[in-house]
């Protein structure tokens, strides 16, 4: 199956300041997804990232906190701007094609301070 | 309703025995189901997908879907402490893959 690397792997962050997080697929997919993890908690969809088009997001999350671009079909960033302690969590990007299940990268873990 | 629900856990079992984990989801046109692994501070993996109503087995791991009752399962047979994670299922329809909230399973040595 493709492979997903996603970076930075960890950051520790100033209250108030902004983090970009790099999703790079090695082959073309349809979907690329933005996941936020608790430790020990389930997965939270935060928005499909569109090619070439605005990001949908789901209920609770919005573009000005959590920009995302996706200017190909292998390649994503989702930014965590303004941050909070309460932004600390695991971000998580993911993949799909039709003919493919769900991947995922390795994940970003984030603390601000 | 959830979309798709997955058995509160924990799970506890014995190192040795069969673990047993469910799933239900609630879209009657979901294609396809897989189970994903998580071990602590990782990423989920994918270790069994299943398309058809049946069994589908792979060394120690069965799937089992049954689409009119809108439920999968995945059995781990032969329990090993290796095992202890979150279990994650997955439903795909077109466009979408819906996580459950997981099982996370502790098999003692």
């Amino acid at each position: 199956s493709a492979v997903i690397s996603q970076k930075p792997s960890r950051d520790i962050c100033q209250r108030g300041t902004s983090l970009t997080i790099q999703c790079q697929v090695d082959s073309q997919v349809t979907m690329m997804f933005w996941y936020r993890q608790q430790p020990g908690q389930s997965l939270t969809l935060i928005a499909t990232a569109n090619q070439g088009s605005e990001a949908t997001y789901e209920s609770g999350f919005v573009i000005d906190k959590f920009p995302i671009s996706r200017p190909n079909l292998t390649f994503s960033t989702l930014t965590v701007s303004n941050m909070s302690p309460e932004d600390s969590s695991i971000y998580l990007c993911s993949a799909l094609s039709p003919n493919t299940e769900a991947f995922f990268g390795q994940g970003t873990r984030l603390t601000v301070v | 309703q959830k979309e798709v629900e997955q058995n509160s856990g924990p799970l506890s079992v014995p190192e040795g025995a069969i673990a047993s984990l469910n799933c239900t989801y609630s879209d009657r046109g979901s294609q396809s189901f897989f189970w994903y692994r998580q071990y602590s501070g990782k990423s989920p993996e994918l270790i069994m997908s299943i398309y058809s109503n049946g069994d589908k087995e792979d060394g120690r791991f069965t799937a089992q879907l049954n689409k009119a009752s809108q439920y999968v399962s995945l059995l781990i047979r032969d329990s090993q402490p290796s095992d202890s994670a979150t279990y994650l299922c997955a439903v795909k329809v077109p466009g979408k893959s819906t996580f459950g909230d997981g099982t996370t399973l502790t098999v003692k040595p």
